[in-house]
C-alpha cells in the first residue's frame, strides 16, 4: 500500500518569487514513480513533473523542480518565478512502476495562490 | 489528437437512484481509469479497464461498475447512490495499463452531487 501525505492545506506567492510545497510519501514498493499534477478550477488534472525512484538526479521541467529525498521518502516541488497562471491545486501522487495496473495514489493537495 | 471528455460535466440524483457516467478516451488510449474526488480530498482510485476487462480496482463496494467498449470508451454505472457519492468523478486515458513512465491524461470531469 502507498500513502502520499502533503501537509500544506495552503500556500500562497507573490507573482516572480519561489515557492516550495511539500510532500512526503510511504511505499513498500522498490521501485516507483513520483509526480506532482496541477488541478486549475477547470478540473482537469494537468501533469506539471514526475520522478523515477531509481533516478537520484532531480527532475526538472523549465521553472519546476523537484527535490527527492529517497531516504526521507520526501519529493517537494519548487517553482520558480510563479506566474499568476500557477494559481490551481497541486497534488503530489505516487504510483509503482510494475504491478497488474496503473494506479495513482494521491494527498490531499495544496491550494497555491499567486499575489500579483 | 483529440482529448479525454466525460460527460455530463455536471448531475443531480436523489438517494437510492442510479446513474452512468461516460468517458471517451484519447485517441490511440486503450486504457481508462476512473477517480473519485470527493471536496476538499485527492483523487480515489476506483478501478481500471484494458481493453474491455477490469483491470484492477480500488476500495470501492460493488455498487461501483464499470464498461470499456471496443472503441475503448468507458463507463462508470454507480448504483443505490448514497449521499457519500457526491464528488467529481475524473476518468483518465493512457496508452499502457501499467508503468509510471506512461502518461495519463485526464478528463474535465463529472460533478455529481446526491440530494
Amino acid at each position: 500500500a502507498q500513502t502520499v501525505t502533503q501537509s500544506q492545506p495552503e500556500m500562497s506567492v507573490q507573482e516572480a518569487e519561489t515557492v516550495t510545497l511539500s510532500c512526503t510519501y510511504d511505499t513498500s514498493e522498490s521501485d516507483y514513480y513520483l509526480f506532482w499534477y496541477k488541478q486549475p478550477p477547470s478540473r482537469q488534472m494537468i501533469l506539471v513533473i514526475r520522478q523515477e525512484a531509481y533516478k537520484q538526479q532531480n527532475a526538472t521541467e523549465n521553472r519546476f523542480s523537484v527535490n527527492f529525498q529517497k531516504a526521507a521518502k520526501s519529493f517537494s516541488l519548487k517553482i520558480s518565478d510563479s506566474q499568476l497562471g500557477d494559481a490551481a491545486m497541486y497534488f503530489c501522487a505516487c504510483t509503482n512502476s510494475g504491478g497488474s495496473n496503473y494506479k495513482l495514489t494521491f494527498g490531499k493537495g495544496t491550494l497555491l495562490t499567486v499575489n500579483p | 489528437e483529440t482529448g479525454v471528455t466525460q460527460s455530463p460535466t455536471h448531475l443531480i440524483k436523489t438517494r437510492g437512484q442510479q446513474v452512468t457516467l461516460r468517458c471517451s478516451s484519447q485517441s490511440g488510449h486503450n486504457t481508462v481509469s476512473w477517480y473519485q474526488q470527493a471536496l476538499g480530498q485527492g483523487p480515489q482510485f476506483i478501478f481500471q479497464y484494458y481493453r474491455e476487462e477490469e483491470n484492477g480496482r480500488g476500495n470501492f463496494p460493488p455498487r461501483f461498475s464499470g464498461l470499456q467498449f471496443p472503441n475503448y470508451s468507458s463507463e462508470l454505472n454507480v448504483n443505490a447512490l448514497e449521499l457519500d457519492d457526491s464528488a467529481l468523478y475524473l476518468c483518465a486515458s493512457s496508452r499502457r495499463k501499467t508503468g509510471g513512465n506512461e502518461k495519463l491524461f485526464f478528463g474535465s470531469g463529472t460533478q455529481l452531487s446526491v440530494l
